[in-house]
């Protein structure tokens, strides 16, 4: 089974950085996701890992360690629309399912 | 658009009643899957849809069942539902060539 954390909530400034961690431990990995979801929405896919290292993509960076079972979305140049829940994810290596943490619920604030 | 499609947005119906929640995954992808989200809870995962087969079971109720026709479209049963049934429901479909779920808009569903 897979068993993620990642914080319940964060704040932080327009214009400023923010990184948003996630802990993971899983009996078979498969790549690791994050999804952005406002309230009342679907979620919307922001990046993927699968080996070490950083992935960027605009403002939004994603890293993994897979030996560390950790993860982080950094999010640059916040803006106001950036506040939202960003949730990590973790795909099983069987039949390739996606399994969710609690999510982590971003206020920014002018 | 996604192109995952789900209907309907939203239903509103009486404790002891069933329900049906459909689902159209994108053109080309073959898994459906279904999750769950309470009011300020994580997505859980209810079950997996391969090209007809179900592939993986999550935290779904014996209340629940979902089969996945050759069409590929799929349909979640809720049945004798319970007030903390209300919820949404999501279901993604996913070609593991783009490493991505899509999810479709999603079912609000409230129980009364």
């Amino acid at each position: 089974g897979q068993n993620i954390d990642q914080p319940t909530e964060m704040t932080a400034t327009e214009g400023a950085i923010v990184q948003i961690n996630c802990t993971y431990q899983t009996s078979g990995f498969n790549g690791l996701f994050w999804y952005q979801q406002h309230a009342g929405e679907a979620p919307t896919f922001l990046s993927y890992n699968v080996l070490d290292g950083l992935e960027e993509k605009g403002r939004f960076s994603s890293f993994l360690s897979r030996s560390k079972g950790y993860s982080y979305l950094l999010l640059k140049e916040l803006q106001m629309k950036d506040s939202a829940s960003y949730l990590c994810a973790v795909r099983d290596r069987g039949y390739q399912k996606v399994t969710f943490g609690t999510g982590t619920k971003l206020q920014v604030i002018p | 658009d996604s192109g995952v499609t789900q209907t309907p947005k939203h239903l509103i119906t009486a404790t002891g009643q069933r329900v049906t929640l459909r689902c159209s995954p994108r053109s080309g992808d073959l898994s459906v899957y279904w999750y769950q989200q309470s009011l300020d809870q994580g997505l859980q995962f209810l079950i997996q849809y391969y090209n007809g087969e179900e592939r993986a079971k999550g935290n779904i109720l014996e209340r629940f069942s979902a089969q996945q026709f050759p069409d590929l479209h799929s349909e979640l049963n809720l049945s004798s539902l319970e007030l903390g049934d209300s919820a949404l429901y999501f279901c993604a479909s996913d070609d593991q060539d783009r490493h991505s779920y899509t999810f479709g808009s999603g079912t609000r569903l409230t129980v009364v």
